[in-house]
């Protein structure tokens, strides 16, 4: 049973416009979640976190949401580049797991000049 | 610096081989990891180690054989490998194993079991 999935397996967005990309997790117990960005023959390379106690983490253009109640998080990237093309990882923590990610399945993006 | 060097980028090995791929860090990291991933799959974890002890073994094959000689090198020795072992092996750290502390990932190394 995945606990953490991205239902959308791709995503094409437009140069200069915003990047949506969503996770939705079945367990409670995840209360620290990242997102890694991964090019091909690369391994993941570490984006932006977020703690269950905030509900906003913004790093320059990367902003991410999470709403514990409806068990959601998503990454918003404004604005989108060229070279934002790639498949993006969303993973979780519990705090009673040690620092096990569990990853969702991934959401290739690709910006269009 | 957050960089987590592998070596090989690629390596091609037959049924009957002996190999090993290599990690390192160093950023001073105590918690160690070996990630495998298939083609369209996220990463999996397979092993974990916290200040050169292997902490945990997510019930990974014999053949595969991690060893941590040392804080700053991560070794995975392969032996008898099956062709649907081939994967991208991603090597990571982060500064211990406790939760919250970032997981930093290396390039991976290509195998290719024939």
């Amino acid at each position: 049973d995945q606990q953490v999935k991205q239902n959308s397996p791709s995503l094409s967005v437009q140069e200069g416009r915003i990047s949506i990309l969503n996770c939705d997790y079945t367990n409670s117990m995840f209360d620290y979640f990242l997102w890694y960005k991964k090019y091909p023959a690369e391994g993941p390379t570490f984006l932006i976190s977020i703690s269950s106690i905030k509900d906003k983490n913004e790093d320059g253009r990367f902003t991410v949401f999470l709403n514990k109640s409806a068990k959601h998080l998503s990454l918003h990237i404004v604005p989108s580049q060229p070279g934002d093309s790639a498949v993006y990882f969303c993973a979780a923590v519990s705090a009673n797991a040690g620092n096990m990610l569990t990853f969702g399945g991934g959401t290739r993006l690709m910006v269009k000049p | 610096d957050t960089e987590v060097t592998q070596t090989p980028k690629h390596l091609v090995m037959g049924m009957t081989n002996k190999k090993s791929l290599k990690c390192e860090q160093h950023m001073g990291h105590r918690a160690m990891y070996w990630y495998k991933q298939k083609a369209k799959k996220p990463p999996e974890l397979m092993f974990v180690y916290s200040y050169e002890k292997l902490s945990i073994n997510e019930s990974v094959p014999s053949r595969f054989s991690p060893e941590c000689p040392n804080s700053s090198l991560l070794n995975l020795h392969l032996h008898a490998l099956q062709p649907e072992d081939s994967a991208l092996y991603l090597c990571a750290s982060s500064h211990n194993v406790a939760y919250g502390n970032t997981i930093y990932f290396g390039e991976g190394s290509w195998l290719t079991v024939v």
